[in-house]
């Protein structure tokens, strides 16, 4: 158990549909990543949030979005859902201090489909 | 960012250590190196971490040349519970850094242990 907590562990649902997923960071880390992994496919690195803040974006389409909130949980926004976006959706979290070795600890996922 | 380069899979047997290459030969003064372990339908496991020469722990041993282009993770005799993706990643230890989160995970290498 890595203490990163995701909810929900499956989600489906339709296309052109609205889904959050939420993430619960390691007690005391400051920072919140998301990822996404499709079939067969490596992890693609999407946002990053540090104590709040924006601190990096990779791959996120316009459609998603995230935000870390004060208590340090992290929501990411999926939008007008394509079947394309069907693939297991991972957080993790690091850094219990600002200046670290930033070993991320992943969450178990969530598996989205989209049909 | 560092780009890392490893071997798609490699195949080994059961008591035999493996040794798992990856090169970044543009890596950065600032980054650290980290291996991962990945099981199908779970999020990612670390492994180890390190900056330069040799680092062990119970799990694993990183080696890591001066030059710090490449690395090696070594798995001393390794069972059929050690079948998984194992991913390198080269990324910016210091969040205070505005690179930090932006590592980039590989294709990983699969690695099939047979018995």
């Amino acid at each position: 158990d890595s203490g990163v907590t995701q909810t929900p562990k499956h989600l489906i649902t339709a296309t052109g549909q609205r889904v959050t997923l939420r993430c619960s960071p390691r007690s005391g880390d400051l920072s919140v990543y998301w990822y996404q992994q499709s079939l067969d496919q490596g992890l693609q690195f999407l946002i990053q949030y540090y104590n709040g803040e924006e601190r990096a974006k990779g791959n996120i389409l316009e459609r998603f979005s995230a935000q870390q909130f004060p208590d340090l949980h992290s929501e990411l926004n999926l939008s007008s859902l394509e079947l394309g976006d069907s693939a297991l959706y991972f957080c993790a979290s690091s850094g219990q201090r600002e200046v670290s070795t930033d070993t991320q600890y992943f969450g178990p996922g969530t598996r989205l489909t989209v049909l | 960012l560092a780009k890392t380069t490893q071997p798609i899979s490699m195949d080994s047997y059961e008591g035999q250590e493996v040794n798992i290459t990856c090169s970044h030969n543009n890596i950065a003064t600032n980054d650290y190196i980290t291996w991962y372990q990945q099981f199908p339908s779970q999020g990612p496991r670390f492994i180890i971490q390190g900056y330069k020469t040799k680092v062990t722990n119970e799990v694993a041993s990183l080696f890591i040349p001066a030059d710090r282009k490449s690395s090696t993770l070594s798995l001393p005799r390794v069972s059929l519970s050690d079948t998984a993706v194992y991913y390198c990643l080269v990324g910016e230890g210091n969040l205070a850094n505005t690179n930090a989160g932006k590592s980039t995970f590989g294709d990983g290498t699969t690695l099939t242990v047979k018995p």
